[in-house]
């Protein structure tokens, strides 16, 4: 099992849809789970911290399930500039190198 | 969020020469860096982790002679890529870990870099 998987999509969602993304790891110890996402030829940016009680900030909800070891970010009204590629990071704990997933390419079509 | 600023973001030199490439975290302490490369529409592919004040530790397969790393303060990493050659043509990119914090990771803009 890869130690953080994700579904590579493409994703190509119509404007004003809500979104999905779903990422499992392997260890079950990890300490801290993010989301970043990267634009083309850029690089990736801190989109949210997903904690134990999940979290929202704005249209971006994210949950953390420890027992099933996966994080989920859910995109509410998507719009055009959301299009991305939406990276699921782990980091094992405090002195660990951080784990990224593939990532996940987002298209919202007008 | 946090500021990394990493520098310069494009370069082109000639083969067989070196280029040195700087981290820099601006408002917080990084007691771990990390070293990235991608290429076009691929993954981030860690190259090396860098900790303040020891050897830096790198991944199988990245050579450690080409790929100098010194992490000399809290605030600073440099990659030096060494003896370049067009095979070491890459986006580079360099990411602080916020030291104390949740684990949060900053990123750098990115070094394009292109040897001729």
């Amino acid at each position: 099992r890869k130690e953080v998987e994700q579904d590579p999509g493409p994703f190509n969602v119509p404007e004003g849809a809500t979104v999905a993304f779903n990422c499992t790891y392997s260890n079950s110890a990890s300490q801290s789970f993010f989301w970043y996402r990267q634009d083309c030829r850029k690089e990736p940016k801190l989109l949210m911290s997903v904690y134990s009680s999940g979290n929202e900030d704005g249209r971006f909800t994210a949950q953390l399930n420890r027992a099933s070891q996966y994080i989920s970010l859910l995109i509410r009204d998507s719009k055009l500039s959301d299009s991305a590629t939406y990276l699921c990071v782990v980091n094992p704990q405090p002195d660990d190198k951080i784990i990224f997933g593939k990532g996940t390419r987002l298209h919202i079509l007008p | 969020g946090a500021v990394v600023s990493q520098h310069p973001s494009r370069v082109i030199c000639k083969s067989g020469t070196s280029v040195k490439i700087e981290c820099r975290s601006l408002d917080f302490q990084a007691t771990t860096m990390f070293w990235y490369r991608q290429f076009p529409k691929k993954s981030l592919m860690l190259m090396a982790t860098s900790n303040e004040g020891s050897k830096a530790t790198y991944e199988q397969g990245v050579e450690k002679d080409k790929f100098l790393i010194n992490h000399a303060s809290l605030t600073l990493s440099t990659l030096t890529v060494t003896s370049a050659h067009p095979e070491d043509s890459s986006f580079y990119i360099c990411s602080a870990r916020v030291t104390g914090g949740y684990g949060e990771a900053f990123f750098g803009q990115g070094t394009r870099l292109t040897v001729v």
